[in-house]
C-alpha cells in the first residue's frame, strides 16, 4: 500500500465550477499537509500547508484535513482556466527532520 | 519572495559524460536544500537532502557516487550526474527551505536531462 494515494485524473471541469481534489494516507504520524500546483514542465509551487486537522482558506482555495479519516482535500472555488495544472498533495512526518511524501498528482483542466 | 532558480533548464549529454545542475535560492538563505527526481506522469521522489557545509544524506537506493551533491553555501547547491546513462534521463528538481522548515519548501523550475 502506498503511503499517499491520489487519483491522477485527468479531471475536467467548466470554468466557474467548484473543484474538489483529495488524497488519502495510511501513516497516522503525518502532521503537516501541503498542496502544490505544478504547471507542465515547471517545478511545483506551494499553495498552502496545514498543521494537524482543520480547515485553512486562502482566497479561492480551501484546504481540509481530517486526521481521523486520514483524508485531505483541496477545494478551488470559481475555477479559472489558469488553474489548469497538476495538483500534488504532500505530507510530512517527523517534524522538521522528516521528508515530504508526495501523492501522484491530479491533472486538472478547467475549460472556458 | 522565496524564489529558487535552477540552471540549466534543459541539457542534453552523451552517455558516459557528467552533467552539473545548479540550484540557487535568490532571496533567502537556504539552510536545507533537497533534490528530487520526477518521471513523466509520476510524482516527485526525494533523492537527497543537503545542509550547507555538510555531506548530503541520500535516500535508500540512490547511488551517492553517481549523484554528487555539494551544498557550498547558503544559496547554492549543485547536483552532478556522473557517467550519465540513458536511464538517468529525467526531470530533476531542487527545493530549498530556511531554518529546516521542511513543510515550507520552495521549488526550482526543474532541469530536464536527456542522455543520448
Amino acid at each position: 500500500q502506498k503511503e499517499v494515494e491520489q487519483d491522477p485524473g485527468p479531471l475536467s471541469v467548466p470554468e466557474g465550477a467548484i473543484v474538489s481534489l483529495n488524497c488519502t494516507y495510511s501513516n497516522s504520524a503525518f502532521q503537516y499537509f501541503m498542496w502544490y500546483r505544478q504547471y507542465s514542465r515547471k517545478g511545483p509551487e506551494l499553495l498552502m500547508y496545514t498543521y494537524s486537522s482543520g480547515n485553512k482558506e486562502d482566497g479561492r482555495f480551501t484546504a481540509q484535513v481530517d486526521k481521523s479519516s486520514k483524508y485531505i482535500s483541496l477545494f478551488i472555488r470559481d475555477s479559472q482556466p489558469s488553474d489548469s495544472a497538476t495538483y500534488l498533495c504532500a505530507l510530512l512526518a517527523g517534524g522538521q527532520g522528516g521528508k515530504l511524501i508526495f501523492g501522484q498528482g491530479t491533472e486538472l483542466s478547467v475549460k472556458p | 519572495g522565496a524564489v529558487v532558480s535552477q540552471h540549466p533548464s534543459w541539457v542534453i549529454c552523451k552517455s558516459g559524460t557528467s552533467v552539473k545542475i545548479e540550484c540557487r535560492s535568490l532571496d533567502f538563505q537556504a539552510t536545507t536544500m533537497f533534490w528530487y527526481r520526477q518521471f513523466p506522469k509520476q510524482s516527485l521522489m526525494l533523492m537527497a537532502t543537503s545542509n550547507e557545509g555538510s555531506k548530503a544524506t541520500y535516500e535508500q537506493g540512490v547511488e551517492k557516487d553517481k549523484f554528487l551533491i555539494n551544498h557550498a553555501s547558503l544559496t547554492l547547491s549543485t547536483l552532478t550526474v556522473t557517467s550519465a546513462h540513458p536511464e538517468d534521463s529525467s526531470f530533476y528538481i531542487c527545493s530549498a527551505s530556511w531554518d529546516d522548515y521542511r513543510y515550507e519548501q520552495y521549488f526550482g523550475p526543474g532541469t530536464r536531462l536527456t542522455v543520448t
